[in-house]
């Protein structure tokens, strides 16, 4: 079974500044997708990025990049030029790749808030 | 394309009583997923179709939970005899896979159910 740990349960980054949310994961695949995904308070949840793990290179999307190092099974996501939207709790989440089944395992979360 | 869309959005409930929640996903999304989501925690799998066959359920659904997707489209989630235990956030999912582009699959959430179970 795969497990995903996240181990800031909260942090905090003042406007403009860039901040880095930590996730590491388990598994015995060799195979397999890893996203992370954003829940604004009392707002459903959404795609920020995603990475393949037979990818070296990381995945961004403007502000958002990620440090995927698969020996060590890690996954950061870094923020820059943070702003006040980004306020949200983010899940970390592992999918195995397999012919059937593709259910997501998440984190426990990292809430972030942005400040001014 | 209006994304995921779940009703009711908030239920509260008696114990013992049954409760059906429905998720109607992205237009020609051939799968579709249920989790659920406690205070504090990440979405936990319940259960998924590819169109509407149900090919995965989690040991998460009792005997109580029962899901269906006639016709590939819509899906009911039914809770039977709630339980207190059961009061969380009812998550419904959809992808894509068209099986050209296997290892190409997002899941699009839809924005939940709250059960509250009294």
């Amino acid at each position: 079974a795969q497990t995903v740990t996240q181990s800031q349960p909260e942090m905090s980054v003042q406007e403009a500044e860039t901040v880095t949310l930590s996730c590491t994961y388990d598994t015995s695949e060799n195979n397999y997708y890893l996203f992370w995904y954003k829940q604004p308070p009392s707002r459903q949840m959404i795609l920020v990025i995603r990475q393949e793990a037979y990818k070296q290179q990381n995945a961004t999307e403007n502000r958002f990049s990620v440090n995927f190092q698969k020996a060590a099974k890690s996954f950061s996501l870094k923020i820059s030029d943070s702003q006040l939207g980004d306020t949200a709790m983010y899940f970390c989440a592992f999918m195995k790749i397999t012919g059937t089944a593709s259910k997501l395992t998440f984190g426990t979360g990292t809430r972030l808030q942005v400040t001014l | 394309d209006t994304g995921v869309s779940q009703n009711p959005r908030h239920k509260i409930t008696k114990r013992g009583q049954n409760v059906t929640f429905r998720c109607d996903p992205i237009s020609e999304h051939n799968r579709l997923y249920w989790y659920r989501q406690t205070l504090g925690q990440g979405p936990e799998f319940l259960t998924y179709f590819q169109n509407e066959a149900q090919l995965e359920k989690s040991r998460l659904l009792s005997d109580r939970f029962s899901a269906e997707r006639p016709k590939g489209s819509f899906s009911t989630l039914e809770i039977q005899r709630t339980e207190q235990g059961d009061s969380a956030m009812y998550l419904c999912a959809s992808s894509l896979q068209d099986g050209l582009t296997p290892y190409q699959e997002t899941q699009y959430f839809g924005p939940g159910t709250r059960l509250l179970v009294l």
